[in-house]
């Protein structure tokens, strides 16, 4: 069965520092997002993406975030430059198509760890 | 604004016991209704959903139905197993986003 990838599992960087995470989405799917879950607390939507274009963005997708396709195959999200409280699970997802009767596929996370 | 609120865990059961985890919604419309569930070191997995009013959905053994008159999707199953520990998110879906609960972590013993 197609399944979403995500790599690292686990990244850790200092504060200050940029990192990228990388996802690659089911392969016939056209819609992507990007979750985070801070430890203890809710799945919190981040971002979503179609058509090489932002859709839809939550109050916490500030500047420091950014979202590309820069290849067919992988979607990655960048944050600029790291703070403590960017520590979080991070999840990409990908759907088929964006009605709100779509299944959204999640991946396994990266644990981004900021020291 | 759209919200889940599921019952806080953890859980604690006895294997073949019956299971209910209750989860109600707001949400202005009609929403689309999921349960995914996080074993251990995994990611998000989906379990079942409900797109529709009176939808039930299944898998695996367990059942929601789409309640609207009372806003609820809670989660049954019959007989668990000790391999159905893991965390449980009842969820919503508006627009682009999936709206989850805080998850309910479900122990069962031997």
């Amino acid at each position: 069965e197609p399944e979403v990838t995500q790599t690292p599992s686990h990244q850790v960087t200092q504060m200050g520092q940029e990192v990228i995470l990388r996802c690659v989405p089911i392969s016939n799917h056209l819609y992507f997002y990007w979750y985070r879950q801070i430890l203890g607390q809710k799945v919190e939507f981040l971002v979503s993406f179609y058509n090489n274009e932002i859709s839809e963005k939550s109050e916490i997708f500030d500047d420091q975030f950014s979202v590309e396709r820069p290849d067919g195959s992988n979607f990655t999200l960048k944050i600029r430059s790291t703070k403590l409280e960017d520590s979080a699970m991070y999840f990409c997802a990908s759907s088929e198509a964006g009605v709100r009767t779509d299944t959204q596929y999640f991946g396994p996370g990266t644990r981004l760890t900021v020291l | 604004g759209n919200s889940v609120t599921q019952m806080e865990g953890p859980v604690t059961l006895s294997e073949e016991a019956f299971l209910t985890i209750n989860c109600t919604y707001t949400a202005t419309g009609y929403p689309s209704l999921f349960w995914y569930v996080q074993y251990p070191g995994e990611g998000l997995q989906l379990l079942l959903k409900a797109t529709k009013a009176d939808d039930k959905g299944s898998n695996k053994g367990f059942e929601a139905t789409y309640r609207k008159e009372t806003t609820s999707f809670h989660l049954e199953k019959g007989s668990v197993q000790v391999s159905d520990s893991a965390v449980y998110f009842c969820a919503l879906r508006r627009d682009d986003k999936i709206i989850f609960g805080k998850g309910t972590r479900l122990h069962i013993l031997p």
